[in-house]
């Protein structure tokens, strides 16, 4: 067990439906980071988000946002749902986000676009 | 560009051999971080070890040790007395000074390990 928690573990939805998924980092990472698992695309780097700011983006698609809280937990809101976003989205968490540090994974959310 | 590469999309080992586990890298950035992960059947991502550009010694972490050859941009992930449970993914993984705290991810070696 990672320490990173992440709800739901399974979401099945419509075409054109927007959904909320939410992490919790490891207690004391400021740092936390979304990617994207597909079959065709690899694991992906969407978004970091360290102390309740935005600190670095990779590919995540303009549909696609997060936030951290202040408690630090994030959420990734993905909208207008494709087919193709179909995919193991991961949650990881880090102390600072600095360049040697580990990031713990948290156990994925598996999202289903019927 | 960076850019990592895992050449071996499946590997079998029989129980309690050692396996390696190949990824290579392109860069020019002279810090980075090298991480390999275990991604087993139920799909959690789990850290296995952790290789500084700048440390002299190759890393061990129990059965796991990395091969790192800097001049060679290559950083192997041995794995020694195979058990069952290693079967699974295993993603090779960087971080590099220039380009933020993102990772880049290798696209995976499936291991399978024969009992």
């Amino acid at each position: 067990d990672s320490g990173v928690t992440q709800t739901p573990k399974h979401l099945i939805t419509a075409t054109g439906q927007r959904v909320t998924l939410r992490c919790s980092p490891r207690s004391g990472d400021l740092s936390v980071y979304w990617y994207q698992q597909s079959l065709d695309q690899g694991l992906q780097f969407l978004i970091q988000y360290y102390n309740g700011e935005e600190r670095a983006k990779g590919n995540i698609l303009e549909r696609f946002s997060a936030q951290q809280f202040p408690d630090l937990h994030s959420e990734l809101n993905l909208s207008s749902l494709e087919l193709g976003d179909s995919a193991l989205y991961f949650c990881a968490s880090s102390v600072e986000g600095g360049q040697v540090e580990t990031q713990y994974f948290g156990p994925g959310t598996r999202l289903l676009v019927l | 560009a960076q850019k990592i590469t895992q050449t071996q999309p499946g590997m079998f080992v029989q129980e309690k051999e050692a396996v390696t586990l190949d990824c290579t890298y392109d860069t020019s950035d002279p810090s980075y971080g090298l991480f390999w992960y275990k991604q087993p059947s139920s799909g959690e991502m789990i850290f296995l070890i952790y290789q500084g550009s700048y440390d002299q010694q190759n890393a061990t972490e129990g059965r796991y040790s990395l091969n790192f050859q800097k001049a060679r941009k290559s950083a192997n992930l041995v794995i020694s007395a195979s058990q069952l449970g290693d079967s699974a993914m295993y993603f090779c993984a960087m971080r590099f000074s220039n380009t933020g705290n993102q990772f880049y991810f290798g696209t995976g070696t499936s291991l399978t390990v024969i009992p």
